[in-house]
């Protein structure tokens, strides 16, 4: 079946520090990619998405790109900031799925902490 | 636009009660998603429909927890009776048909405390 595996958190830097946080994922079929973000108190976002290989999903600074041959989809920011601190789900929709419509597969979510 | 709508927003009951978590999806999406999140085990996809038509009920812990959807707008998650290992935050989610990259939408939760 369909899995995604992130990279354990809490992830603490400081700000304007570089992030990565790594996503790798198995799918029966060519899935969809995205990534989500937590804040607290409140419901996932979408942060950004890919939806085929080598395509790459951009927003609000962050950067992620669909890797095929490595099955991978690491989320990357140049420079961090105290109000990026959330948690951060990857996730996949395999296509493939007969009768998965839009469900998605999600990751366990990496705890980012952003200190001055 | 209104996103998501979820009620209440927090919900404190004795266990043994009756528990009824509401969901108002986003109009004109034809999915919806109910999802319990805890420290334990993270985010867990309990139901979706398609059409107001549950689609898989498989991550439905057990009897105790049934879901509706009796129209395109209102969707209902209840838990009867209520057991403290129940409490979590439940959030309900929507999302188009169409390509699979279509996003899901998420409301704000339900913070369940079963005493």
């Amino acid at each position: 079946g369909d899995s995604v595996t992130q990279m354990e958190g809490p992830v603490t830097l400081s700000e304007e520090a570089f992030l990565t946080i790594n996503c790798t994922y198995t799918a029966t079929g060519y899935p969809s990619l995205f990534w989500y973000v937590q804040y607290p108190g409140e419901g996932l976002q979408l942060l950004l998405k890919a939806t085929k290989a080598d395509d790459k999903g951009s927003n609000k600074g962050f950067e992620a790109t669909y890797r095929k041959e490595t099955t991978s989809f690491h989320l990357e920011k140049g420079s961090v900031q105290v109000s990026d601190s959330a948690v951060y789900f990857c996730a996949l929709s395999d296509r493939q799925v007969t009768g998965g419509g839009n469900k998605l597969t999600f990751g366990t979510g990496t705890q980012l902490k952003v200190e001055l | 636009d209104a996103g998501v709508i979820q009620s209440p927003r927090h919900e404190v009951t004795e266990m043994g009660q009756e528990v009824t978590l509401r969901c108002k999806p986003i109009s004109g999406h034809d999915y919806l998603f109910w999802y319990r999140q805890t420290m334990m085990r993270g985010l867990e996809l309990l139901i979706y429909f398609n059409n107001n038509v549950p689609i898989d009920d498989s991550g439905m812990p057990e009897d105790r927890f049934s879901a509706k959807m009796p129209n395109a707008s209102f969707s209902t998650l209840k838990i009867q009776p209520s057991e403290p290992r129940d409490s979590a935050v439940y959030f309900c989610a929507s999302s188009s048909a169409g390509a699979v990259d279509q996003p899901q939408h998420f409301g704000d939760g339900t913070r369940l405390s079963i005493l």
